[in-house]
């Protein structure tokens, strides 16, 4: 089993449609968890950094933990076909280790 | 403005032949990182530095090696031994590893091919 599973899609939706893109984990101990958008030909980019359970909101993303089920959550309202990206997830392990989900292709269609 | 450069963005290899990528950071970090990104696979550690002049293998650390003389670069050679090394490079850095679970933060890559 992968330390972090992520749906590959690839998702479409219509613009302005409410987006979620979700990872689940296997490791009780991740703590801190992060989301990254990654244009066609660039890096990741850092969206959200979050510890433990609970919601971030940031503008129109919202990053959601459920620790008790392993499962993490980004939330894109409002979506633009400038969110047309690859979504990773990651997440650190002990050790400062770093788990990074294989990413959820995502278009935003005008 | 601070972030990690990368460079070249586009590398073509010869047969037999050793590249070497090149990745500067001005944030001041003491690790630094370099994946390896493949269609569908997500990303691959291949070595990590949490110090000047020391650094670690990563998952997929063969036909590859690095070096970090100097805090703000990280190079990695990519040596004739790698016999699959058409993917898209990218380097990270980050805090120090051992006082902040910080998020790492990418540079924009190097896509390496096969002449």
């Amino acid at each position: 089993q992968k330390e972090v599973e992520q749906d590959p899609g690839p998702l479409s939706v219509p613009e302005g449609a409410i987006v979620s893109l979700n990872c689940t984990y296997s490791n009780s101990a991740f703590q801190y968890f992060m989301w990254y958008r990654q244009y066609s030909r660039k890096g990741p980019e850092l969206l959200m950094y979050t510890y433990s359970s609970g919601n971030k909101e940031d503008g129109r993303f919202t990053a959601q933990v459920d620790k008790s089920s392993k499962y993490i959550s980004l939330f894109i309202r409002d979506s633009q076909p400038s969110d047309s990206a690859t979504y990773l997830c990651a997440m650190i392990g002990t050790g400062n280790q770093f788990y990074f989900g294989t990413g959820t292709s995502l278009t935003v269609i005008p | 403005d601070g972030g990690i450069t990368q460079s070249p963005k586009y590398l073509f290899r010869k047969e037999g032949q050793n590249v070497t990528l090149s990745c500067e950071q001005n944030l001041n970090h003491d690790a630094m990182y370099w994946y390896r990104q493949d269609p569908g696979q997500g990303l691959r550690l291949i070595y990590y530095s949490q110090i000047v002049n020391d650094f670690q293998k990563g998952d997929i650390a063969e036909g590859y090696s690095v070096s970090r003389e100097k805090k703000e670069s990280f190079p990695l050679t990519v040596t004739s031994a790698q016999k699959n090394p058409t993917a898209f490079y990218l380097c990270a850095s980050g805090d120090s590893p051992t006082r902040f679970n910080q998020p790492q933060h990418f540079g924009d890559g190097t896509r390496l091919s096969i002449l």
